[in-house]
């Protein structure tokens, strides 16, 4: 069946420094992908997708590129800050729509 | 333009009652989903609603879970005699349509705790 696996945390890192949390996927055919973020005390939120092989999705200075080859969808920022301290949660979707599956979730915290 | 809303925001059961949790889509939105999100088993499907269709609720735990949505439009999700594994977030979440790469846009979710 389709899954999502995402590296554990929590992930403890300096303001500046760089990011990445990995995340593969499982699933027959092409499925659009998703990182989604829950701040502290506050609901799920998109933060980027993609929908199909190479398509690289940005925003807020993070990006995940979609790599058929490898199965994988890797979060990257060059640069953290405090307010990124958040959960990140990567998903996928296969085909017309439908449920969202999601990874276990990353905590990343970002220290001053 | 205002977003998903649930209510209530938070709800303490005893455990063998019934519940019903609620959720208001964006206005125009003809997917629903509803999902859960607990210590244990991290954010699961539970169903999803796409206009006139017919649910997909292959996502529903148990008999004692189910939902309906009316005109379209405002969903309840009902947990019947409650048990303590039902503690969880429940998350609503709407899209324009189901159509292939759609983003889902959450709720803040319904906190329910069972004793």
């Amino acid at each position: 069946g389709n899954s999502v696996t995402q590296m554990e945390g929590p992930v403890t890192l300096s303001e500046e420094a760089f990011l990445t949390i990995n995340c593969t996927y499982t699933a027959t055919g092409y499925p659009s992908l998703f990182w989604y973020v829950q701040y502290p005390g506050e609901g799920l939120q998109l933060l980027l997708k993609a929908t199909k092989a190479d398509d690289k999705g940005s925003n807020k200075g993070f990006e995940a590129t979609y790599r058929k080859e490898t199965t994988s969808f890797h979060l990257e920022k060059g640069s953290v800050q405090v307010s990124d301290s958040a959960v990140y949660f990567c998903a996928l979707v296969y085909g017309q729509g439908g449920k969202l599956i999601f990874g276990q979730g990353t905590e990343l915290s970002v220290k001053p | 333009g205002a977003g998903v809303s649930q209510s209530p925001s938070n709800k303490v059961t005893e455990k063998g009652k019934d519940v019903e949790l609620r959720c208001d889509p964006i206005s125009g939105h003809t997917a629903l989903y509803w999902y859960r999100q607990s210590l244990g088993q991290g954010l699961e499907f539970l169903i999803y609603f796409q206009g006139n269709s017919a649910p997909d609720k292959s996502g529903l735990p148990s008999d004692r879970f189910s939902a309906e949505r009316t005109g379209g439009s405002v969903s309840t999700l009902t947990i019947q005699r409650t048990q303590q594994e039902d503690s969880a977030v429940y998350l609503c979440a709407s899209s324009p349509q189901m159509s292939f790469g759609e983003t889902q846009y959450f709720g803040p979710g319904t906190r329910l705790l069972v004793l």
